[in-house]
C-alpha cells in the first residue's frame, strides 16, 4: 500500500483564488512528520511547510497552511491568494518515527497551474 | 554558504559506462540521502548515510553504490549504467538532531540520460 497518496495529478486555479492540494498518508507509527515541497519547472525542491504528528495546531507559513486531520490521516496543503509563480509540481512527504535522519517518503505529486 | 551542491548537473552515458555523482554539503549535516525522481513516481530513496563511513540501502538500491568517506561528501556510483537508470537524481542532507521541522535540504539535481 502506498504510504503517501496524492490523488490529484493536476489542478488548475486562477490568480488570487485559494487552492487545496490533497494528501493522505498511511502509518502505524504514532510519531511522524509531514512535509510539503514545491518543485518549479527549474527542478529544485523547495521546502514549504511542516506538520508534526503531535502538533496541536495546523502549521502555517505565509500563504501556505496545512489542513491536518489526524483521524482521517490527511494533510492537505492550502495555498491562499494564488500567484502565477505558484505554478509548479507539489509533493507531499512523510517521515515515519521520531529519529533524526529518517528518509522521507514522497507522494507522486500534483501539478498546479495558475492562470491570470 | 552554498548549501547542497551536486556535480555534474547533466550527463549522458552509454549503456555499460560507469560514472560517479558527487554531492557536497557545507552545513555540517550528519545525514545525507540520494533520491531518484522519475515521471509519475515522485522521489524514491536509493541509499542514505547516517554519518561518515556509514551507508545503508533505501527503496531502490539495485545498480548503485555509495560512499561517505568525508562527512561533507556523499558519492553515488553507477558501475554499469542501464537505460532504466535514466532519471533525475537528487541529493539531500539533514542535521543530527530533530529541531521541529527536521527539514531535508535538497541539491539542485542531476539529470542523467543513459542511451
Amino acid at each position: 500500500a502506498q504510504k503517501i497518496t496524492q490523488t490529484q495529478p493536476g489542478m488548475f486555479v486562477q490568480e488570487k483564488e485559494a487552492v487545496t492540494l490533497d494528501c493522505t498518508y498511511d502509518t502505524s507509527d504514532p510519531s511522524y512528520g509531514l512535509f510539503w515541497y514545491k518543485q518549479p519547472s527549474s527542478g529544485e525542491m523547495i521546502f514549504l511547510i511542516y506538520q508534526g504528528s503531535y502538533d496541536q495546531q495546523n502549521a502555517t507559513e505565509g500563504r501556505y497552511s496545512l489542513n491536518f486531520q489526524k483521524a482521517r490521516k490527511s494533510a492537505n496543503l492550502v495555498i491562499s491568494a494564488s500567484q502565477l509563480g505558484d505554478s509548479a509540481m507539489y509533493f507531499c512527504a512523510m517521515r515515519e518515527g521520531n529519529q533524526a535522519g529518517t528518509a522521507l517518503i514522497f507522494g507522486k505529486g500534483t501539478t498546479l497551474s495558475v492562470s491570470s | 554558504n552554498a548549501g547542497v551542491t551536486q556535480t555534474p548537473k547533466f550527463r549522458v552515458l552509454k549503456t555499460g559506462q560507469s560514472m560517479t555523482l558527487l554531492c557536497a554539503q557545507d552545513m555540517n549535516h550528519e545525514y545525507m540521502y540520494w533520491y531518484r525522481q522519475d515521471p509519475g513516481m515522485g522521489l524514491r530513496l536509493i541509499h542514505y548515510s547516517v554519518g561518515e563511513g556509514t551507508t545503508a540501502k533505501g527503496e531502490v538500491p539495485d545498480g548503485y553504490n555509495v560512499s561517505r568517506l568525508k562527512k561533507q561528501n556523499f558519492l553515488l556510483g553507477l558501475e554499469s549504467a542501464a537505460p532504466s537508470q535514466t532519471s533525475v537524481y537528487f541529493c539531500a542532507s539533514s542535521p543530527l538532531f530533530l529541531a521541529g521541522k527536521d527539514e531535508q535540504f535538497f541539491g539542485p539535481g542531476t539529470r542523467l540520460t543513459v542511451l
